[in-house]
């Protein structure tokens, strides 16, 4: 399948900075990419969907001046948790589609585990 | 809304049996159906989709769809110790956002 790449996969971070993850497409290029935000023993929770090349629409109850997303390219993605506080920890997993029609399928990078002390 | 149910498990078998795993949805609109494993801390792997009603085959892997019923099954045959994972099933529906059921814990007991 198609790989997706994010980093980094894990960050520890003091209370009140800012920490950005990248995620890249490498062997396909993705117009729509997807954030999900993950807390223990829960499922998936879709944060926002980043558009190349346009603002990024944010689910219900995601506070976009928070968790700004950009995607400048076909292949890259970044999520920046500004002023990240402790219950901002949580695993953030990256994804993008690759196909199209019936084929379409998601992909998801490796994951990012953000502790904030 | 849409809803994708599961039964959270876990779901404990031993090794060399067949392991079932059931997803219902609320959206008759949905279109495809994906099955995901997830170990512990690492992130989704697809590891099957279905878009026809009936089954699918893969490996020892199996996906059952039935749209009238709005219901969509893994089975997993021949489960070996490796297979223990959450299992999460997830639904697409026309705008591509997929919609995650809260994942079902399968353990191989050897």
């Amino acid at each position: 399948g198609a790989v997706v790449s994010q980093h980094p996969s894990r960050v520890i971070c003091k209370s009140g900075t800012s920490v950005k993850i990248e995620c890249r497409s490498l062997d396909f290029q993705a117009t729509t990419m997807f954030w999900y935000r993950q807390f223990p023993k829960q499922s998936l929770m879709l944060m926002a969907t980043s558009n190349e090349g346009s603002k990024a629409t944010y689910e219900q109850g995601v506070e976009k001046d928070k968790f700004l997303i950009n995607h400048a390219s076909l292949t890259l993605s970044t999520l920046t948790v500004t002023s990240a506080h402790p219950e901002d920890s949580s695993f953030y997993i990256c994804s993008a589609r690759d196909g199209a029609g019936y084929d379409e399928k998601l992909f998801f990078g490796s994951g990012t585990q953000l502790s904030v002390l | 809304q849409k809803e994708v149910e599961q039964n959270s498990g876990p779901l404990s078998v031993p090794e060399g049996a067949i392991a079932s795993l059931n997803c219902t949805y609320s959206d008759r609109g949905s279109q495809s159906f994906f099955w995901y494993r997830q170990y512990s801390g690492k992130s989704p792997e697809l590891i099957m989709f279905i878009y026809s009603n009936g089954d699918k085959e893969d490996g020892r892997f199996t996906a059952q769809l039935n749209k009238a019923s709005q219901y969509v099954s893994l089975l997993i045959r021949d489960s070996q110790p490796s297979d223990s994972a959450t299992y999460l099933c997830a639904v697409n529906s026309l705008d591509y956002k997929l919609s995650f059921g809260a994942g079902t814990t399968v353990t191989v007991r050897a």
